[in-house]
């Protein structure tokens, strides 16, 4: 059974770099099947999709956080990681990380729907 | 990109069926047949419910349905039972090949 598993610092000082990685076990990150992806949630608010990588490196991110967001891959290790940058208090949230199922239009793929999802890890930004 | 649209909260008595709304535009929702849905309990990730509109994961109770007219996608939970009591999102892949969540809604089973 696949399993997604965040980790990370969980205290990150205002205007510094959010550093979290998703370890997967039970299944292969290079299965062509998939993306991988990050999603957050503010204490106490709704979802937002941070952003999602296949495993050959090629990315989706929103579009609202994409000037601060790297989403890689590390086959390797069987991980994905997310650093966002320039951190403020709005970027305190539960961070998650889950796998996409890929779908594919022609020549053009892209991530859609979440399963499974890791348990998630508090990110705090806070000096 | 804006948040899709779902009602703040709903409620049911035991027994009952409800159904929360997932509005978006034709850019999302109403262009693609890759609307999901979420269970989220107090404290815990959320759990794939409905995928591609209408389909059910293995395992998840054949209560949950999905549906979609136009813009507006729909999950029904039928039978309420105080388990399903949580909150639920609504997500849509998009014309910008990004996805995006819906706002959520709290389920109260009265």
């Amino acid at each position: 059974q696949l399993q997604l598993q965040e980790s990370g610092p969980g205290l990150v000082q205002p205007s510094e770099t959010l550093s979290l990685t998703c370890t997967v076990s039970g299944g292969s990150i290079s299965s062509g099947t998939y993306y991988w992806g990050w999603i957050r949630q503010p204490p106490g608010k709704g979802l937002e999709w941070i952003g999602s990588i296949y495993y050959s490196g090629s990315t989706y991110y929103n579009p609202s956080l994409k000037s601060r967001v790297i989403i890689l891959v590390d086959t390797s290790k069987n991980q994905f990681s997310l650093q966002l940058g320039s951190v403020t208090a709005a970027d305190t949230a539960v961070y998650y990380c889950a796998r996409s199922r890929k779908y594919c239009s022609g020549v053009s793929c892209y991530p859609a729907r979440f399963d499974p999802w890791g348990q998630g890890t508090l990110g705090t930004v806070s000096s | 990109q804006s948040a899709l649209t779902q009602p703040a909260s709903v409620s049911g008595s035991p027994g009952q069926s409800i159904t929360i709304s997932c509005t978006g535009t034709s850019s999302d929702v109403g262009g693609y047949n890759y609307v999901s849905w979420y269970q989220q309990h107090p404290g815990k990730a959320p759990k794939l419910m409905i995928y591609d509109v209408s389909n059910r994961p293995s395992g998840v109770s054949n209560r949950f349905s999905g549906s979609k007219s136009g813009n507006t996608a729909s999950l029904t939970i039928s039978g309420l039972q105080a388990e399903d009591e949580a909150d639920y999102y609504c997500s849509s892949y998009t014309s910008s090949s990004t996805l995006i969540f819906g706002g959520g809604t709290k389920l109260t089973v009265l």
